[in-house]
């Protein structure tokens, strides 16, 4: 079956720094979006993409839709401690029900 | 505009019971997936409903089945339940069914003993 690999699965960052992540995976995806999840509650659309090469950014964060559409990543810049939480891919194939495909997703920690 | 709601928060139930977990979606919103997501892991597709049927199913064994309602609100049942069943049931709505982005609830937590 599908799988997204997400990398790193975990980060340490100072206040303030940027932050990259990405999600690869071994075939192709129409529709990449991510979410950040917090402890306790249900992941939260951050970003979609739906064209290969596209970028779209959403306050102090820009997403990419690789070109290849086997991949895509996710920057934050100057992060700020309410950045903390796991953020996961998630990858649409476009055929069959819309069921998203999620990586294992990224833990961000960020030091005051 | 209404969020998607889950009920119960948290259940805890005994090896071999039944479970059914609730979901609200959001307004608007006509299509309800299902999701389970294990401690440390991303979530894993259970189901999608549309139009009161189900549309889609992953990898998940037929005691999992589910319903939606005119309103488009949706339950998960989940029968003879296992230790491995333990996790965070999500459930997340959309526009339609041709629409990707789906908005997800808080989650119900089951853990089976």
């Amino acid at each position: 079956g599908q799988q997204l690999n997400q990398s790193p699965q975990s980060m340490f960052i100072q206040e303030g720094e940027d932050v990259s992540m990405n999600c690869t995976s071994s075939s192709i995806f129409n529709t990449w979006l991510w979410y950040k999840q917090e402890p306790g509650e249900g992941p939260v659309l951050l970003i979609a993409l739906y064209k290969a090469g596209e970028l779209t950014s959403n306050g102090r964060l820009t997403a990419q839709f690789g070109i290849t559409r086997k991949d895509s990543f996710l920057n934050i810049s100057a992060s700020i401690p309410s950045d903390v939480g796991i953020y996961f891919c998630a990858g649409h194939s476009g055929a069959g029900s819309y069921q998203l495909t999620f990586g294992k997703g990224t833990k961000l920690s960020v030091i005051p | 505009e209404t969020g998607v709601t889950q009920s119960p928060t948290h259940l805890i139930k005994t090896r071999g019971q039944q479970v059914t977990l609730r979901c609200s979606s959001q307004s608007g919103h006509n299509t309800v997936s299902w999701y389970q997501q294990a401690l440390g892991q991303g979530p894993q597709f259970i189901f999608q409903y549309y139009r009161e049927e189900e549309n889609g199913r992953g990898n998940f064994p037929p005691r999992f089945s589910g319903l939606q309602f005119p309103n488009y609100s949706s339950e998960l049942n989940v029968n003879a339940l296992e230790l491995d069943d333990s996790a965070l049931y999500l459930c997340a709505s959309r526009r339609g069914p041709d629409s990707y982005e789906q908005y997800f609830g808080p989650g119900t937590r089951l853990t089976v003993t």
